[in-house]
């Protein structure tokens, strides 16, 4: 069964640092998105990402991220100055259409920022 | 409260037993989901369940929508051990994938 990928599992940068965080979403999928989890809190959404540009991005996502789609297969998360507030598990999901439809989340990169 | 607001918080069960998680919301939706995530893990589908449907099963698992309460449950018939895991609950009300989590429910299974 497709399923979406996420590399690395684990992220440790000190803050100010930059880090990318790579997704691989399911191949058919038109439709991609980034969460995050703070330790012990719920999930929160981030950016949707649909035809090559943002298609919405909640409060959290400011200028220092950005998200990108380099090729035909994955989609990237960069923060560009980490902070300590970052520390996070971040989700990629990805989705055949916006709504309606199921999205499909990968295991999550770990992000912890000291 | 928050859209998509799960009880109770904590759940512990003997396995064999049932686990009913509820999930209320606030606005109007086209399809609820259901996901489970492992501790520390990430978030794995369960179940959507569309707004013109009020039932909908998928293996041990049955989902109930309530539109006019603006609820879902979700039971768990016959828990296991491996159930063990936090369910939430997740909706998009304004349509644009942009999914709403509720707090969750932490449901415990004990051998």
């Amino acid at each position: 069964e497709p399923e979406v990928t996420q590399t690395p599992s684990h992220q440790v940068t000190q803050m100010g640092q930059e880090v990318i965080l790579r997704c691989v979403p399911i191949s058919n999928h038109l439709y991609f998105y980034w969460y995050r989890q703070i330790l012990g809190q719920k999930v929160e959404f981030l950016v949707s990402f649909y035809n090559n540009e943002i298609s919405e991005k909640s409060e959290i996502f400011d200028d220092q991220f950005s998200v990108e789609r380099p090729d035909g297969s994955n989609f990237t998360l960069k923060i560009r100055s980490t902070k300590l507030e970052d520390s996070a598990m971040y989700f990629c999901a990805s989705s055949a259409t916006v709504n309606q439809e199921t999205q499909y989340f990968g295991p999550g990169t770990r992000l912890l920022v000291l | 409260s928050q859209q998509g607001e799960e009880d109770p918080q904590a759940l512990s069960i003997q396995e064999g037993e049932n686990a009913t998680m509820n999930c209320s919301y606030k606005t109007s939706i086209n399809n609820l989901q259901w996901y489970r995530q492992n501790s520390g893990r990430g978030l794995v589908h369960l179940i959507l369940i569309r707004s013109n449907e009020r039932e909908k099963h998928s293996g041990r698992l049955r989902v109930t929508l309530d539109t006019s309460k603006k609820s879902s449950s979700l039971l768990i018939t016959a828990s296991r051990a491996a159930d063990t895991a936090s369910y939430f609950c997740a909706t998009d009300p304004s349509n644009t994938g942009k999914l709403i989590f509720g707090q969750g429910t932490t449901l415990q299974v004990k051998p």
